[in-house]
């Protein structure tokens, strides 16, 4: 079974600081994806990357950015988390043309 | 007008009735995807098709391309089946969600 774990299931940060959310996956996929999900607006997608050191803006890349070192961990930035920036974040991961495999999400706080 | 548009928005059934979620988009696609979101965060993907109509259990679900428009039926329901239900099209390398059908099943 594909597992994709996300690091911190709550997380409250103030306004400002620099925020990491990690992501890993165990099963060798090329693509991983990091979305938001706020209620009423569903999932956006943020950022996305198929293949190591590669990553392509998704629809709302502003006051992110993203790293792909190696091809089993994307990390989502919050350069300076603002409070607009509260929200569920989730990541997946999937080989092409193959179902999303999502984690538990995180919920991050932003005071 | 969003691209992906799902219907109802909310759904209240009583166990053991016929559910039925649509799905609606306004562009050309490779695949839909179905998705079950409980409460808590964690989604599980339930079908990804292209044509015709799949099943799983109590759960089938079907996509007409020339109409454009998907289905996502729940037979049998029952408490469990209470969470939310999103349908996603992938244009490209990239999926495009609904805003999601919140269903709740009374027992």
């Amino acid at each position: 079974d594909v597992k994709v774990t996300q690091s911190s299931r709550y997380l409250v940060k103030r306004t400002g600081e620099k925020v990491f959310l990690e992501c890993v996956q165990d099963m060798d996929h090329e693509n991983m994806f990091w979305y938001r999900q706020d209620p009423g607006l569903g999932l956006r997608l943020i950022y996305f990357s198929y293949d190591v050191k590669m990553k392509e803006k998704g629809d709302i890349p502003e006051g992110y950015s993203v790293s792909r070192e190696k091809k089993e961990r994307f990390s989502l930035i919050l350069e300076s988390a603002s409070t607009n920036q509260t929200s569920m974040y989730l990541c997946a991961s999937s080989l092409s043309g193959s179902p999303l495999h999502f984690g538990n999400g995180t919920r991050l706080t932003v005071t | 007008k969003n691209e992906v548009e799902q219907s109802p928005q909310n759904l209240t059934a009583q166990e053991g009735e016929f559910i039925t979620i649509n799905c609606s988009y306004s562009v050309g696609i490779s695949a839909l995807h179905w998705l079950q979101q409980h409460p808590g965060g964690g989604i599980v993907s339930l079908f990804m098709l292209s044509s015709g109509k799949k099943k799983h259990g109590r759960l089938i679900a079907t996509i007409n391309i020339q109409e454009k428009h998907s289905s996502l039926h729940i037979t049998a329901s029952h408490p469990r089946d209470s969470a939310v239900y999103i349908c996603a099209v992938r244009r490209g390398n990239k999926l495009v969600f609904g805003a999601g059908t919140i269903l709740r099943v009374k027992s």
